[in-house]
């Protein structure tokens, strides 16, 4: 079965650090596409960052800087490492799979999604 | 970056009526790059269009995509129970940039 499971959510104190991961079974995490998605509790959804098959990586502004998100191939599993962590910070982090056409060309849309961890920043 | 404004916020619905969201971008998106999710309350988003008109797998037949351009819908043929809940479109852009409409939520009436 095709399955992301999260980890490591919580709550910690602005200014503090957290690392999120996210545990893929059913197909190579290395081999697709990757992206972490957040909502802040009541709104809506905004994405985070992605990391490319080949390694690139790509953040939003919001979060430039002081996240990093990574990946461990023989773990097939994706990770966001969140520093300087703010108020506004505070969501539920998805992990998510970027789509393919049946061509093999990426659709940018995400097929697969995990449950979801929640992270709170406050002191 | 390119904004999807989705309305109405909030549609009011029987079951078994038809519903109509609409997704309009700031500038013109690659009909390729613009899907739609469904979430409902404690749960994930599941994916219901790619590429604007394209079913997901396993996403009934009374869900259809349209549109191009700047003006995107998603309508549901014949609302089901399970139809209740909050719809998101989304689209792809360059820098690489991923980013969401505010979402319209279909409720009972």
């Amino acid at each position: 079965e095709v399955q992301l499971v999260e980890s490591g959510g919580g709550l910690v104190q602005p200014g503090g650090s957290l690392r999120l991961s996210c545990a893929a079974s059913g197909f190579t995490v290395s081999s697709n596409y990757m992206s972490w998605v957040r909502q802040a509790p009541g709104k809506g959804l905004e994405w985070v960052s992605v990391i490319y098959s080949g390694g690139s990586t790509y953040y939003a502004d919001s979060v430039k800087g002081r996240f990093t998100i990574s990946r461990h191939n023989s773990k097939n599993t994706l990770y966001l490492q969140m520093n300087s962590l703010r108020a506004e910070d505070t969501a539920v982090y998805y992990c998510a799979r970027v789509g393919k056409y049946s061509s093999g060309w990426y659709n940018y849309a995400f097929d697969i999604w995990g449950q979801g961890t929640m992270v709170t920043v406050s002191s | 970056e390119i904004v999807l404004t989705q309305s109405p916020g909030t549609l009011s619905l029987s079951p078994g009526e038809r519903a109509t969201l609409s997704c309009r971008a700031s500038q013109s998106v690659s009909s390729s790059y613009l899907a739609w999710y469904q979430q409902k309350p404690g749960q994930a988003p599941r994916l219901l269009i790619y590429g604007a008109s394209s079913r997901a797998t396993g996403i009934p037949d009374r869900f259809s995509g349209s549109g191009s351009g700047t003006d995107f819908t998603l309508t549901i043929s014949r609302l089901e129970p399970e139809d209740f809940a909050v719809y998101y479109c989304q689209q792809y852009g360059s820098s690489p940039a991923w980013t969401f409409g505010q979402g319209t939520k279909v409720e009972i009436k």
